[in-house]
């Protein structure tokens, strides 16, 4: 069982266009996380939600949108896209609490021609 | 503010030979350090913790408080080792996680 899943592993598409990466875990963790990593490798974080609520929210254009329905998912929605927004996305959770590291996704490998 | 420092993008080593991947850390509060491995195409895994410290395929790491440091040790590199290797500082109250600029790691035959 995949413990954090996120779909699509690849995703290609024109500049301007609207998509949609979804991201869910089934290790009953509280907080969930977007980061990108870009060409250079290197890792940045986008978002944080914890049991719903976003609470980390990182200098991030208004084109991208996380949206929690339950603790379980996180998905990120990202408008117009640019060709600067090609990247590897990825999913994290973790307990709450001191000690706990992020378990990931695979990556969402998007590249915007 | 946090901040993760990995000074060597490029670290090369021959099997055998003993490997250190250095990493310091800025952070005003009482930090959490993790190391996390990500091999060729596959996904960011979480290798060492400092509040643990284990000792993980052969991998430790120590918190020097002092030097503000966290280094990722391993006496005998395999070929195996071979990834790339971040760093992490995780704030206070679980917050966000900092990751350093990652070290290529190449162990040589």
């Amino acid at each position: 069982d995949t413990a954090v899943s996120q779909t699509p592993k690849y995703l290609v598409t024109q500049m301007g266009n609207d998509k949609s990466i979804k991201c869910e875990q089934n290790l009953g963790h509280d907080t969930m996380y977007w980061y990108k990593q870009d060409s250079k490798k290197f890792l940045k974080i986008m978002f944080s939600y914890n049991n719903k609520e976003l609470i980390i929210n990182e200098t991030v254009p208004n084109r991208f949108s996380p949206k929690s329905p339950d603790k379980a998912h996180l998905n990120l929605h990202i408008n117009s896209l640019e060709l600067g927004d090609s990247a590897v996305y990825f999913c994290a959770s973790s307990q709450q609490g001191s000690g706990y590291g992020y378990t990931f996704g695979s990556g969402t490998r998007l590249t915007v021609v | 503010a946090q901040r993760v420092t990995q000074p060597e993008k490029l670290l090369s080593v021959f099997k055998g030979a003993p490997v250190e991947l250095k990493c310091n850390y800025s952070y005003s509060g009482s930090p959490e350090l993790f190391w996390y491995v990500q091999y060729s195409r596959q996904r960011l895994q979480l290798l060492l913790r400092h509040i643990s410290r284990e000792s993980i395929k052969g991998f430790t790491a120590d918190l020097n408080k002092g030097e503000t440091s966290f280094h990722l040790k391993k006496p005998f590199a395999q070929e195996e080792d071979s990834a790339m290797y971040y760093c992490a500082l995780r704030g206070a109250g679980a917050g966000k996680s900092t990751f350093g600029d990652g070290t290529t790691l190449t162990v040589k035959p």
